[in-house]
């Protein structure tokens, strides 16, 4: 089902430390997750993504590792800056079960990263 | 990456009356289109799938009466609160995707309904 965050979890981080972030997901049937950043009022941007037939993909800075075994998600952010403080989501994308003929995006709840400069 | 532009950023309008939001996609064709509704400090929850040429899939729960979605080209897609209240005050989001399954949603800037 969809996940409704109620109250944000946060992350206080220090400027240059390494940023853990994860996310648990709901649906089995998931076979696709992206991570996006979303600043205060703005839609989110995309950071990476990542398929179920992998456990880890790496981007500048960035690295998401997939564990489908207990459903979690992790995106790590290396030697974060200030510009990264903002709400960061994973979606996974899944056939819904509930019919329809789309692949559609479902959000996590959301964790706030603030970096401490 | 692709650009998703929506219009207006920011609406303020009067209980009763009805606001239209436009969703872009500038330089892709989109067969898809997504609404979303966000609340302060929430996640985003899904109102419904805009489909081009067909009728929208509202999410469980959305009044399709009072979201009223069309979705005329394969660039545009539009979303009429109808019958504003405060309650439907909130941040809406529209996001597209290029056809095929393993493809990410690119977001629009989003729209702040504020019903007065």
């Amino acid at each position: 089902g969809e996940s409704v965050g109620l109250h944000l979890p946060t992350l206080s981080v220090q400027e240059g430390d390494n940023s853990i972030i994860n996310c648990a997901y709901s649906n089995s049937a998931s076979d696709y997750f992206i991570w996006y950043k979303q600043e205060s009022g703005k839609g989110p941007q995309f950071i990476i993504d990542i398929r179920s037939n992998m456990d880890k993909r790496q981007g500048q800075r960035v690295t998401v590792l997939l564990n489908k075994t207990v459903k979690h998600l992790s995106l790590q952010i290396a030697a974060t800056q200030p510009g990264d403080s903002a709400v960061y989501f994973c979606a996974e994308n899944a056939w819904p079960s509930s019919g329809g003929s789309n692949y559609k995006l479902t959000f996590g709840k959301g964790t706030l990263l603030t970096v401490n400069p | 990456g692709a650009v998703v532009s929506q219009h207006p950023s920011r609406v303020i309008c009067k209980s009763g009356t009805s606001v239209k939001i436009e969703c872009r996609s500038l330089d892709f064709q989109a067969t898809t289109m997504f609404w979303y509704r966000q609340f302060p400090k929430q996640s985003l929850m899904l109102m419904a799938t805009s489909n081009e040429g067909s009728k929208a899939t509202y999410e469980q729960g959305v009044e399709k009466d009072k979201f009223l979605i069309n979705h005329a080209s394969l660039t545009l897609s539009t979303l009429t609160v109808t019958s504003a209240h405060p309650e439907d005050s909130s941040f809406y989001i529209c996001s597209a995707r290029r056809t095929g399954v393993y493809t990410e949603a690119f977001f629009g800037q989003g729209t702040r309904l504020t019903v007065v």
